[in-house]
């Protein structure tokens, strides 16, 4: 069982908006503004789409936002597109010890 | 251009050791954490444990599932993160990511290809 729990699976049709939440404690998402977010395509290693909570690195799109509400993190991707179909794990500081959610499998209809 | 890559992945028989390879390039590797994840197949990704960098004590920590059990070791000279591996289990069997973290936050921003462990009698 993941320290943080996100839903299995969301989808959504290109074009559309999708949100993606994380759910952990006091200990960990709650306590620190330290959630980052990652895609994982089939067969391939993750890559960094979100930090600090809300900032993107160099080169990902302005259509994937992240968001913090008490011990709850969120990840919203906006116009949808094929490319965007993934799996997405959340992740967050916890002291000495980093704590990942279970994965997300984001389908595009 | 940043590049991590794993090596030393294999097959192993339960109870048995085996030593990860993570060869770092295009950074400074004395500079950064490095970390550990696994991914068993067709399942989520799990934080192995990490290694601080030589300016934070270069100590580490470690998972609960492994702690007692896999050793994170580094050599700044060389530029490679190892994870040894002892006493290894079937639930094991996964592919090994090293990353370089941002330290202390804890943010992961590059990845090697990962490195299979397969642990079966």
């Amino acid at each position: 069982q993941s320290a943080l729990t996100q839903p299995r699976s969301v989808s959504g049709s290109p074009g559309q908006s999708v949100t993606i939440s994380c759910t952990g404690t006091s200990s960990d998402v709650g306590g620190y503004n330290y959630v980052s977010w990652y895609q994982q395509h089939p067969g391939k290693a993750p890559k960094l789409m979100i930090y600090d909570v809300s900032k993107r690195p160099s080169g990902v799109p302005d259509r994937f936002s992240g968001s913090k509400s008490g011990n709850t993190a969120s990840l919203t991707i906006s116009g949808l597109q094929a490319e965007d179909e993934a799996d997405y794990y959340c992740c967050s500081y916890a002291g000495s010890r980093r704590v990942f959610g279970g994965g997300t499998k984001l389908t595009v209809l | 251009e940043v590049q991590l890559v794993e090596s030393g992945g294999g097959l192993v028989k339960p109870g048995r050791s085996l030593r990860l390879s993570c060869t770092a390039s295009g950074f400074t590797f004395g500079d950064y954490a490095m970390s550990w994840f696994r991914q068993a197949p067709g399942k989520g990704l799990e934080w192995v444990g990490f290694i601080r960098s030589k300016a934070y004590g270069g100590t580490t920590e470690y998972a609960a599932s492994v702690k007692g059990r896999f050793t994170i070791s580094r050599d700044d000279s060389k530029s490679i993160a190892y994870l040894q591996m002892n006493s290894l289990k079937t639930e094991d069997t996964a592919v090994y990511y090293c990353t370089r973290e941002w330290f202390p936050v804890g943010y992961f921003d590059y990845w090697g290809q990962g490195t299979l462990v397969t642990v079966s009698s």
